[in-house]
């Protein structure tokens, strides 16, 4: 089945910087790669997703890329604030829309003000 | 549109007992998954349920079941609780695919002692 491996576990930014967060998966299938963001204390949220169509997807301040041929995605962050401290996870599907997804294990990102 | 609800949000069981949790989908929605989340592990699968038909299932053992009522309402049991079942169990829906957006519940927190 799909493998999802997240990197770093955790992640520690100055204001301001950008912080980038990587995933891989193991199964060449997958096609749709969303992010969820979980603040302390509250419940997951979407964040950004991406599809295998697509090699980049941008919303703000926000930019998910995907590399197929490596089976790696990544979430960018830039211009970091305060608020954007949380825990991240990615995920991976594949399929005909209808498989579960596989969660990464979460990088923990602490913004410095 | 009111969000996923999950009841209760605490509980405190000992070990050899059973538990059940609720959750309550976005009005519409037809597909609920269920995950269990504990510190360094992320967000593991447990089961997905649409239309009252369990579409998907996790690695997990039998103690874990699940079944969705014609409301799209869902309820999942664990039987003979372990003290390595203590997680925050969370329950998101969707309108009926896997790969839209999941919008997640506040979690059920269950403590085993």
């Amino acid at each position: 089945g799909e493998n999802v491996e997240q990197h770093p576990s955790t992640l520690s930014v100055q204001e301001g910087d950008s912080a980038v967060i990587k995933c891989t998966y193991s199964d060449s299938a997958s096609n749709y790669f969303p992010w969820y963001k979980q603040e302390l204390g509250k419940r997951p949220q979407l964040i950004i997703d991406i599809r295998s169509n697509v090699g980049e997807k941008k919303d703000q301040r926000i930019a998910v890329t995907l590399n197929k041929t490596a089976k790696h995605f990544s979430l960018h962050i830039t211009e970091t604030q305060p608020e954007d401290s949380a825990v991240y996870f990615c995920a991976a599907s594949y399929n005909s829309g209808n498989t579960p997804l596989v969660f990464g294990k979460g990088t923990r990102l602490s913004v410095i003000a | 549109k009111a969000g996923v609800t999950q009841t209760p949000r605490y509980l405190i069981k000992t070990r050899g007992q059973q538990v059940t949790l609720s959750c309550s989908p976005i009005s519409g929605h037809r597909s609920v998954s269920w995950y269990q989340q504990t510190p360094g592990q992320g967000l593991q699968f447990l089961f997905e349920y649409f239309s009252e038909t369990q579409r998907n299932k996790g690695n997990f053992p039998g103690r874990f079941s699940g079944r969705q009522f014609s409301n799209s309402r869902s309820e999942m049991n664990v039987s003979t609780l372990e003290l390595g079942d203590s997680a925050l169990y969370l329950c998101a829906s969707s309108s009926r695919a896997v790969q839209e957006t999941q919008y997640f519940g506040p979690g059920t927190r269950l403590l085993v002692l």
